[in-house]
C-alpha cells in the first residue's frame, strides 16, 4: 500500500485566498483524521471522519476552516480566506479501528505558507 | 478532558549515554503510543502498549507502561546520532467514549550529540 497521501507538499498563497489541502486515506481504514502542527501550539486534532462522516470537529479554528470527505478515498480541508496565521504543516492521518489496537498512520504533511 | 504531558521537552544526550522520556496522561486508558517524528518529515509509529506492564523494545529504544500511575517510559539506551528526532507520546479515549481519537503529548525533542 502506498500510505497515506496528501497532495499538495507545499503551498504558498497570499492572504485572503481559498486553499485546498487533499488527503487519500490507506485503503481499507475506516477513520480519517485531520491534524495542523506549529512550533506554537504543537500537534493539534482539526477534525475527525469515521465511514465519511464528521464525527468531532471541535478543533477546527474557526467558520474559515472546512472539511469533506466525499466518499472513503479523499477528504480535502479547506480555508477559506486564508490568514497569516494558518501557516503550518497540515497532517492527514488514518487508521482502521480494530482490536486491540488503534494505530494511526500519517500521511507526509503539507506545508502551508499564507502571506 | 484527556490531558498528556511528556517530560522533558527537549533532551540533549551524549552519544552512548542512557535517558528516559516521561509521558504521564490524566485519565484511565489502557492503550498508550509511541511516534517519532524526524525535522521535516510526517509522525511514524514506534510502539503500541496495550496493557498495563507492557514492555517493548526496539534497538535501543524501550517502552513501558504503568496504568495504574497513568505514566509511560520511553528509554533509550547507549543513544546514537540516528536516534536524534522529536518523540511523541499519545493516548487514546478508550475510557471516555472516543477510542478512535488520540490525544498526543507535546513531544520531547532528542537531540544526540558526539
Amino acid at each position: 500500500d502506498a500510505g497515506v497521501i496528501q497532495s499538495p507538499r507545499h503551498e504558498v498563497t497570499e492572504m485572503g485566498q481559498e486553499v485546498t489541502l487533499r488527503c487519500k486515506p490507506i485503503s481499507g481504514h475506516d477513520y480519517l483524521f485531520w491534524y495542523r502542527q506549529t512550533m506554537m501550539r504543537g500537534l493539534e486534532l482539526l477534525i475527525y471522519f469515521n465511514n465519511n462522516v464528521p464525527i468531532d470537529d471541535s478543533g477546527m479554528p474557526e467558520d474559515r476552516f472546512s472539511a469533506k470527505m466525499p466518499n472513503a478515498s479523499f477528504s480535502t480541508l479547506k480555508i477559506q480566506p486564508s490568514e497569516p496565521r494558518d501557516s503550518a504543516v497540515y497532517f492527514c492521518a488514518s487508521s482502521l479501528y480494530s482490536e486491540p489496537a488503534n494505530e494511526q498512520y500519517f500521511g507526509p504533511g503539507t506545508r502551508l505558507t499564507v502571506t | 478532558e484527556l490531558k498528556v504531558e511528556q517530560n522533558p521537552l527537549f533532551l540533549s544526550m551524549q552519544e552512548g549515554k542512557n535517558y528516559t522520556i516521561y509521558c504521564n496522561y490524566s485519565t484511565t486508558s489502557d492503550r498508550l503510543y509511541w511516534y517519532r517524528q524526524d525535522p521535516g518529515k510526517s509522525l511514524e509509529s514506534l510502539f503500541v502498549l496495550l496493557s498495563n506492564g507492557a514492555v517493548k523494545q526496539e534497538g535501543r529504544l524501550m517502552a513501558s507502561l504503568d496504568t495504574k500511575a497513568r505514566l509511560s517510559t520511553l528509554h533509550i539506551t547507549a543513544a546514537v546520532h540516528d536516534l536524534s528526532a522529536t518523540y511523541f507520546c499519545a493516548v487514546d479515549g478508550l475510557w471516555t467514549g472516543t477510542a478512535s481519537k488520540l490525544t498526543f503529548g507535546t513531544g520531547t525533542r532528542l537531540q544526540v550529540t558526539l
